[in-house]
């Protein structure tokens, strides 16, 4: 498995402004990815983050409103731009393990209340 | 699209009893799967992953896949009220893309 820490764990924030959340792993891992999932919803993919490269958005999601940053193997930041009360959510970061790296593992989440 | 479906619930079960969860997958390609927990509140925890069809047991938990159906399972032996949560089933599609299910919230009476 994998520990995996982000922060903050909660945030409240005016419409408008801009909240960066980050991600850490405790050992090095190819890909990153970061979730949103809505109250009674399931996981929405946001985007896929590799080291070294632009982060792979899915559609529906934009870099302007989503930037990600990926500076090592163990780190990753989503910044939620510009935020409107639809932002409200719980954003998860998750990493890639396994033998054949298809499996999960799931941050602690980011509970974001947008006013 | 590519899809994964389970049934919302509330499935309700009481105290010592079997719960059976149940998913389809729509990518015949898919060749991993896995099942969550999620407690309220909480992010989802990883219970179990399948390869190959047929069963696979894991103490309490038992998950089943059928490729030929594009269908999964899971079972919980002797319930337990801490057993109560949502569980979401997931297919890996390739990629690194992995499909989730709405999930199905579990219920365990005492």
């Amino acid at each position: 498995s994998a520990v995996i820490s982000q922060k903050p764990s909660r945030d409240i924030c005016q419409r408008g402004t801009s909240l960066t959340i980050q991600c850490q792993v405790d050992s090095q891992v190819t890909m990153m990815f970061w979730y949103r999932q809505q109250p009674g919803q399931s996981l929405t993919l946001i985007a896929t983050a590799n080291q070294g490269s632009e982060a792979t958005y899915e559609s529906g999601f934009v870099i302007d409103k989503f930037p990600i940053s990926r500076p090592n193997l163990t780190f990753s930041t989503l910044t939620v731009s510009n935020m409107s009360p639809e932002d409200s959510s719980i954003y998860l970061c998750s990493v890639e393990r396994g033998p054949s790296t298809d499996t999960q593992y799931f941050g602690p989440g980011t509970r974001l209340t947008v006013l | 699209q590519k899809e994964v479906e389970q049934n919302s619930g509330p499935l309700s079960v009481p105290e010592g009893a079997i719960a059976s969860l149940n998913c389809t997958y729509s990518d015949r390609g898919s060749q991993s799967f896995f099942w969550y927990r999620q407690y309220s509140g909480k992010s989802p925890e990883l219970i179990m992953s399948i390869y190959s069809n047929g069963d696979k047991e894991d103490g309490r938990f038992t998950a089943q896949l059928n490729k030929a159906s594009q269908y999964v399972s899971l079972l919980i032996r002797d319930s337990q009220p801490s057993d109560s949560a949502t569980y979401l089933c997931a297919a890996y599609t390739g990629g690194f893309k992995t499909i989730f299910g709405a999930g199905t919230r579990l219920f365990v009476k005492a």
